[in-house]
């Protein structure tokens, strides 16, 4: 059983096209959260939610629209893409201060 | 703001030598301290975590002390294998719904 899964784990797209990534836990954790890896593997967090609510903005441009239907999915929306979106893009999940558990990558190229 | 230092890498060791990838953390209060374990093509997976002063994580042969006084939790294993070859991230979560990453540090064995 997948803890963390992510879809799709490629995704290649034109400038200025919108695309959703899909995340689902089966772990039943509160909190969930989108990070970006760049190309020299440096994450950064972008959101967590809590409970279905937006708890972080790390100060991400609003052409990037998280959307927690349940606790147990957070999903991302990315309007109008541009060529520095491209990099791998993961969900985690956790339980308070306890270890995050992540999927696998979604890996988002912009030509 | 917290925040998590590591060496640089990469580090390029033979089979069988000793390791060690160096990790500082700044923090208020008493953060919860991980090491992640990234290989090709793969999303984050835990190796080890330490949630208070003086804890030992350990696993697959690798090992962390968590030392408030010298704010450290170094990586060490006593004989790396080619399989260890990957990309380790030392991380710390305070309780503010983010995990704050090092800029990770790639590993490469050679047989």
């Amino acid at each position: 059983d997948t803890a963390v899964s992510q879809t799709p784990k490629y995704l290649v797209t034109q400038m200025g096209n919108d695309k959703s990534i899909k995340c689902e836990q089966n772990l039943g954790h509160d909190t969930m959260y989108w990070y970006k890896q760049d190309s020299k593997k440096f994450l950064k967090i972008m959101f967590s939610y809590n409970n279905k609510e937006l708890i972080i903005n790390e100060t991400v441009p609003n052409r990037f629209s998280p959307k927690s239907p349940d606790k147990a999915h957070l999903n991302l929306h990315i309007n109008s893409l541009e060529l520095g979106d491209s990099a791998v893009y993961f969900c985690a999940s956790s339980h308070e201060r306890a270890e995050a558990f992540f999927g696998q990558g979604t890996r988002l190229t912009v030509v | 703001g917290d925040s998590v230092t590591q060496m640089e890498g990469p580090v390029t060791l033979s089979e069988e030598a000793f390791l060690t990838i160096n990790c500082t953390y700044t923090a208020t209060g008493y953060p919860s301290l991980f090491w992640y374990v990234q290989y090709p093509g793969e999303g984050l997976q835990l190796l080890l975590k330490a949630t208070k002063a003086d804890d030992k994580g350990s696993n697959k042969g690798f090992e962390a002390t968590y030392r408030k006084e010298t704010t450290s939790f170094h990586l060490e294993k006593g004989s790396v294998q080619v399989s260890d070859s990957a990309v380790y991230f030392c991380a710390l979560s305070s309780g503010t719904y983010k995990y704050i990453f090092g800029t990770g540090t790639r590993l490469k064995v050679l047989a």
